[in-house]
């Protein structure tokens, strides 16, 4: 049992350039989320998904794409880097958001991905 | 906008001190409140969570946090610091309930003196 894991765990863009970060869990989550953390800013939450094949914005959404064809993959996408996207990117994944106090929906979050855009 | 808010970038203690970091967050119905850690170059750790009942809440690592509803605030304690307790932590408030959205604090970064 891995948990979740991120791949690549560090990369270097040129601006324009387009990459594909994968997160993977075996944990049977529905939900997964993508995270970017920023100094001073704590984790601000990019896009997220309830469930394989969809998909939805978070806070911080321009310049990201997301897709879920699989309940254990969610991959993020930047079609165009910007030196603005450089930052640490965490993957989440969650049995539910039901809040009924139970195990089940706590977010729990990948060893993270460096990305540094030039 | 929802907020959440951690006033201490920084802390210092001294190790066997007692330890409370703030989180405050935005008004609105009783959200759902986590403290999370996160070491060196690791992803995060889950301390402890808030979703209803007793408000004080015990967590891993001998931690615990209490939900204050008169004062917005979830404050994360620990009566005697070790010195593998140094690290990042951060508030996370779920307002919505139904999607798991979480919204983070800016984090505080313990630092603790031998």
């Amino acid at each position: 049992n891995a948990g979740v894991t991120q791949t690549p765990k560090f990369r270097v863009l040129k601006t324009g350039q387009s990459m594909t970060l994968l997160c993977a869990q075996d944990m049977n989550h529905e939900y997964m989320y993508w995270y970017r953390q920023d100094p001073g800013m704590g984790l601000r939450l990019i896009h997220y998904s309830v469930g394989e094949g969809t998909t939805a914005k978070g806070e911080v959404p321009d310049g990201y794409n997301v897709s879920r064809l699989k309940k254990q993959n969610f991959l993020l996408g930047l079609e165009s880097a910007a030196p603005s996207q450089t930052s640490v990117y965490f993957c989440a994944s969650s049995y539910s958001s039901i809040t009924s106090g139970s195990s089940t929906d706590t977010q729990y979050f990948g060893p993270g991905t460096r990305l540094t855009v030039l | 906008a929802q907020s959440v808010t951690q006033p201490d970038i920084h802390i210092t203690v001294s190790e066997g001190a007692s330890l409370e970091l703030r989180c405050n967050y935005s008004y609105g119905a009783t959200p759902y409140l986590f403290w999370y850690v996160q070491s060196p170059g690791q992803g995060l750790q889950l301390l402890l969570k808030y979703f209803s009942g007793d408000t004080l809440v015990q967590g891993i690592k001998g931690f615990e946090a209490e939900f204050k509803r008169s004062q917005s605030s979830f404050n994360l304690r620990k009566p005697s610091v070790h010195w593998s307790d140094a690290a990042e932590y951060f508030c996370a408030v779920d307002f919505s309930s139904n999607t798991g959205k979480l919204i983070f604090g800016q984090g505080t970064t313990l630092q603790v003196k031998p």
